[in-house]
């Protein structure tokens, strides 16, 4: 079974532009999370989709937004670009009943943006 | 909120021999889990284990075992026999298992365990 998959890898952008990242999940697994992952700050629950549905977000701005399609592929999009935005995106799926806890997480390799 | 604290930002082991991670979390609920995972320098974050907050029993999965102390609110992590392998970013994770909460992981900051020959 294919794991989760990623893209880009590597991306590098300057301030000001905006970026998307995607992110395929393990097939059957209806749930994907997003994470941002700094040096700083570790690693920060940016959001969850389920069923297409934003279920939950964490603390960030709205310039960080997504979207769930009807296969469970979730892409992020972050627009205006700061130089703080620098880190690894990090893509989680699980198998999640509707109305039901995550279950375990299971990684991606991450999209590094770079904000240059 | 909880929080995750891991005060061991870098660790060191040789081959073959015994390492402790710590973790120490705050939090106010009865009912969570707990997880360590490994990030690799690929990247690819890897559940190594976890537990559930109501089992006394600590888990173990081969190499791999906690000391999970609720009282205390304590989660270490033992690896046992070490090996090259082992070598990475080890996060401990706390997630609510409350309704309103169970949607996402508290991450440490992280331990970097390097593993000598």
């Amino acid at each position: 079974k294919a794991g989760v998959t990623q893209t880009p890898r590597y991306l590098i952008k300057t301030r000001g532009q905006q970026v998307t990242l995607s992110c395929s999940p393990i097939s059957g697994h209806r749930s994907v999370s997003w994470y941002q992952q700094t040096p700083g700050q570790g690693l920060q629950f940016l959001f969850e989709y389920f069923s297409e549905t934003q279920r939950n977000k964490g603390n960030f701005p709205g310039r960080f937004s997504g979207r769930q399609f009807s296969n469970s592929r979730s892409e992020m999009n972050v627009s205006t670009l700061e130089l703080g935005d620098s880190a690894l995106y990090l893509c989680a799926s699980s198998l999640r009943l509707a109305g039901g806890p995550v279950g375990e997480l299971f990684f991606g390799e991450g999209s590094r943006l770079t904000v240059l | 909120a909880q929080t995750v604290t891991q005060s061991q930002p870098e660790m060191s082991v040789q081959e073959a021999e015994t390492v402790t991670l710590s973790c120490t979390y705050d939090t106010s609920e009865s009912d969570y889990y707990l997880f360590w995972y490994k990030q690799p320098p690929s990247r690819q974050m890897i559940l190594v284990i976890r537990q559930e907050a109501y089992k006394q029993q600590n888990a173990t999965e081969n190499r791999f075992s906690v000391n999970f102390q609720k009282a205390a609110k304590s989660f270490s992590l033992k690896i046992s026999d070490s090996q090259l392998g082992d070598a990475a970013m080890y996060f401990c994770a706390y997630r609510s298992d409350s309704g309103g909460s169970n949607y996402k992981l508290t991450f440490g900051k992280g331990t970097l365990l390097t593993v000598n020959p």
